[in-house]
């Protein structure tokens, strides 16, 4: 059974740092690529960040691009989200999610999700 | 930047069928994907690949993709199926969802 649990989130003020971690259990890690997706409070899903199965390629949405990075151990079969200089408008659940394999991209499993709240 | 764009709400009776149209430009030239969410849990895939249907999604569910609008149908509709649906879709190397829609089950 395909199992991504994520850890990390919390309070923190604006300006400031988290990390997120999400461990994957039942499936062969190493050869998904993963993904972070996040959804404010009462909000649609807003697509975060993609790494490759090997780490070596990663992608990022505009609203986070130099201030989240995205990297995997695989022998831990861990997924992470560096997330700095952290505003309001990043309080949300960030879900962890694996890509589907195939020659196009979709995501077929997610996590259950971590709340992160930006606030002072 | 790509947007995706579905109404916020479509109601069905049971038994009925809902469609839920998800709109872009080109979208047809993409792949969409399909995803259900109900309170309080995390999202689930239905279709993928326009089309496909992971194993364990009923059949009811069905999708198709062409011109600028994709569109995900729920043929006779159950109480079970009431949730937000969000499509997805690429744009080179940038993942984007849909606004979402809520189907309320009358």
């Amino acid at each position: 059974e395909v199992q991504l649990v994520e850890s990390g989130g919390g309070l923190v003020q604006p300006g400031g740092s988290l990390r997120l971690s999400c461990a994957a259990s039942g499936f062969t890690f190493s050869i998904y690529w993963m993904h972070w997706v996040r959804q404010a409070p009462g909000k649609g899903l807003v697509w975060v960040s993609r790494v490759k199965s090997d780490g070596s390629s990663t992608n990022y949405a505009d609203s986070v691009k130099g201030r989240f990075t995205i990297s995997r151990d695989n022998a831990k079969n861990t997924l992470y989200l560096q997330m700095n200089s952290l505003r309001a408008e990043d309080t949300a659940v960030y879900y962890c999610a694996r890509e589907g394999l195939g020659a196009t991209i979709w995501i077929d499993y997610w996590g259950q999700g971590t709340l992160v709240t930006v606030s002072s | 930047s790509y947007e995706l764009t579905q109404p916020p709400s479509v109601s069905v009776s049971p038994g009925q069928t809902a469609s839920i149209t998800c709109s872009g430009d080109k979208l047809g030239d993409k792949f969409a994907s399909w995803c259900q969410q109900k309170p309080g849990q995390s999202p689930v895939l239905v279709i993928y690949e326009d089309t496909k249907r992971p194993s364990g999604v009923p059949a009811r569910f069905s999708g198709s993709n062409s011109g600028n609008t994709a569109t995900l149908t729920i043929t006779g509709t159950q109480a079970m199926d009431e949730a937000d649906y969000y499509c997805q879709a690429w744009d080179s190397t940038t993942g984007v969802f849909g606004t979402g829609t809520k189907v309320t089950v009358l």
